[in-house]
């Protein structure tokens, strides 16, 4: 069997700081995660993923999220944040038969 | 990259009509597909697994005689929504994986169903 957990379902942050976005994993068999970014109304968009080759993995706009095993985490995160950053980011869990397990969301809100 | 289309985007339909809605992958074959729903503020949620040729793997609780899919070629999945009641109002998206070996799903614009 195969889970994440995001913790917090929205996080607030100020424009131009530190983006730090939790997931937390479970899975029988060497993972493989994913963050996706969805906009309003839209589908989703890979981020990033990690494959078993680094453990930092750096995505698109300017995202990396790090693979710590003994952790079970696989946390996103953005230096600074910027306002078309705001959106909904899911992080995902592929295990046994290529199925993909979502985590229930986190909606990233950016203060200007 | 790979891309993934989808149509119709949104559709409003009467309670008690079929709906269908077509899952491409434009540039890319794709041997398995998957379908997903999504509710107001909530994940995404697996439907069911379409495996081109073969019958589709539903995950369990969803009505595989309700929500027929279809996958005739390796660029074409249909999910078609039988008599469709409110409660199935949702978003549905589809993702596409390359031909074996390829660990990466390709996700869909995503299509908004509303039923009245």
């Amino acid at each position: 069997a195969q889970s994440v957990t995001q913790l917090g379902s929205h996080v607030s942050v100020s424009e131009g700081a530190l983006v730090l976005l939790r997931c937390n994993y479970s899975s029988s068999v060497p993972p493989y995660l994913f963050w996706y970014v969805q906009y309003p109304n839209q589908g989703l968009q890979l981020l990033l993923k990690y494959t078993s080759a680094a453990t930092l993995v750096k995505g698109i706009n300017g995202f990396e999220a790090e693979f710590k095993k003994s952790e079970t985490s696989f946390h996103l995160t953005k230096p600074s944040a910027h306002m078309s950053d705001a959106a909904e980011y899911f992080c995902a869990v592929r295990g046994y038969y290529q199925k993909v397990t979502f985590g229930t969301g986190t909606k990233l809100q950016v203060i200007p | 990259g790979a891309v993934v289309s989808q149509h119709p985007s949104r559709v409003i339909c009467k309670s008690g009509t079929s709906v269908k809605i077509e899952c491409r992958s434009l540039d890319f074959q794709a041997t398995t597909m998957f379908w997903y729903r999504q509710f107001p503020k909530q994940s995404l949620m697996l439907m069911a697994t379409s495996n081109e040729g073969s019958k589709a793997t539903y995950e369990q609780g969803v009505e595989k005689d309700k929500f027929l899919i279809n996958h005739a070629s390796l660029t074409l999945s249909t999910l078609t929504v039988t008599s469709a009641h409110p409660e199935d109002s949702s978003f549905y998206i589809c993702s596409a994986r390359l031909l074996a070996g390829v660990n990466e799903q390709f996700f869909g614009p995503g299509t908004r169903l509303t039923v009245l």
